[in-house]
């Protein structure tokens, strides 16, 4: 059963418009939540968590918004670019219950930003 | 620089052999992990490890196995018993279990022929 769902595999946006890719999740024990970058071949770079006791947090052209009470985040990226092409995941953890702080990831949402 | 590294990036192996997949960080990081990667689905966890000589079973355990002999190393190999072995699989590591910035290696490439 997915904890963590990104339930868009894929979004296409034009370059200076903004990009937001969204992510749902079921566990409501989760109180930490992250997006990860990754580009074909490599590994996933860190890009923005946000604690559950934050409703938004901010870095740069990058926003997170946690709505507790949906179990829902999101990231927006103001104004894209075509280097911001590339799969993000939303990862998602809990302190205290089942994933005994480890990360649980969803499947990804591949973001095209079109010049 | 500090990093993580795996190697090889490309792997190719016969169907039934062992393969080990190697995973080394200089970060001084305790907490290492392997995840797999495949298309659609994410990244799973098969294996993790808090510190030196111990080690957890992840979601996607059977048919693979790891050691951690020293902090550094945290190599995992794929066995025969692994029914789906070509996937992308990602190591990571962590300053500790709950401390939550991890680290991922670029990846290696595993294809069963």
């Amino acid at each position: 059963d997915q904890q963590v769902k990104q339930n868009s595999p894929s979004l296409s946006v034009q370059e200076g418009r903004i990009s937001i890719l969204n992510c749902d999740y079921t566990n409501s024990m989760f109180d930490y939540f992250l997006w990860y970058k990754k580009y074909p071949a490599e590994g996933p770079t860190f890009l923005i968590s946000i604690s559950s006791i934050k409703d938004k947090n901010e870095d740069g052209r990058f926003t997170v918004f946690l709505n507790k009470s949906a179990k829902h985040l999101s990231l927006h990226i103001v104004p894209s670019q075509p280097g911001d092409s590339a799969v993000y995941f939303c990862a998602a953890s809990d302190m205290y219950g089942g994933s005994q702080g480890n990360l649980i990831f969803g499947k990804g949402t591949k973001l095209s930003v079109k010049p | 620089d500090g990093g993580i590294t795996q190697s090889p990036k490309y792997l190719f192996r016969k169907e039934g052999q062992n393969v080990t997949l190697s995973c080394e960080q200089n970060l001084n990081h305790d907490a290492m992990y392997w995840y797999r990667q495949d298309p659609g689905q994410g990244l799973r966890l098969i294996y993790y490890s808090q510190i030196v000589n111990d080690f957890q079973k992840g979601d996607i355990a059977e048919g693979y196995s790891v050691s951690r002999e020293k902090k550094e190393s945290f190599p995992l190999t794929v066995t025969s018993a692994q029914k789906n072995p070509t996937a992308f699989y990602l190591c990571a590591s962590s300053p500790g279990l709950r401390v939550y910035g991890y680290t991922f290696g670029s990846g290696t490439r595993l294809t069963v022929v």
